[in-house]
């Protein structure tokens, strides 16, 4: 079982619905990490939360640590925010755990 | 742009060789990462260097060693290369050590590495 869960593997959208990408995690964290992933492969961190919520434009995570679980919303989506999302937890010892990834698309 | 820099850009190599990637991190950032990125097994964490010291191991090949100098830029050193190591290979830094926004990370643009 990996450390670090996320769904749905794939996720197709209409321009402008919003959009929810779920991590859950099995490993006690000190903070927990949305990356972003484009085609041409450069990786940009979101987010990096150890509670609460956080929001910038058009991107809200939020945390439940009691649940061991992150989510991710994109509102009014666009077809530029079609990539690869990434949920990443980081331990106090340093160690990242990586969850597989969610492809999105955003269809015009 | 980041400020995170890697070079080379891509590397083809053969089976049993050995190369060097190499990674500037952003003005000020004391921290230096590690990962590869291949199709079947995802992002993984390799190592974490702090000012010069190992800090941090994850799934790191024997094969493999890194090592952050005094000016703070590290390299990764992949060894007896086998066709499996072919990989996208990511540094990234961060300011420091600890929880947020310490160890909030910038990640450089990522070494293909080909292993013919």
């Amino acid at each position: 079982k990996n450390e670090v869960e996320q769904s749905p593997q794939n996720l197709t959208a209409q321009e402008g619905e919003f959009i929810t990408i779920n991590c859950s995690y099995s490993v006690g964290i000190s903070a927990l990490h949305w990356l972003q992933q484009h085609p041409g492969g450069g990786i940009v961190s979101l987010f990096m939360l150890s509670s609460g919520k956080k929001k910038h434009g058009r991107l809200i995570a939020t945390i439940n640590i009691q649940e061991k679980h992150s989510s991710l919303h994109i509102t009014a989506s666009h077809p530029r925010d079609s990539a690869v999302y990434i949920c990443a937890a980081s331990n106090t010892g340093n160690q990242f755990y990586f969850g597989t990834g969610t492809s999105l698309t955003v269809i015009p | 742009d980041s400020g995170v820099t890697q070079t080379p850009k891509h590397l083809i190599t053969a089976t049993g060789q050995r190369v060097t990637l190499r990674c500037s991190p952003r003005s000020g950032d004391l921290s230096v990462y590690w990962y590869q990125q291949s199709l079947d097994q995802g992002l993984q964490f390799l190592i974490q260097y702090y000012n010069g010291e190992e800090r941090a191991k994850g799934n790191i090949l024997e094969r493999f060693s890194a090592q952050q100098f005094p000016d703070l830029h590290s390299e990764l050193n992949l060894s007896s290369l086998e066709l499996g190591d072919s990989a996208l290979y990511f540094c990234a830094s961060s300011v420091g050590l600890g929880g947020p926004p310490y160890n909030e990370q910038f990640f450089g643009p990522g070494t293909r590495l080909t292993v013919l």
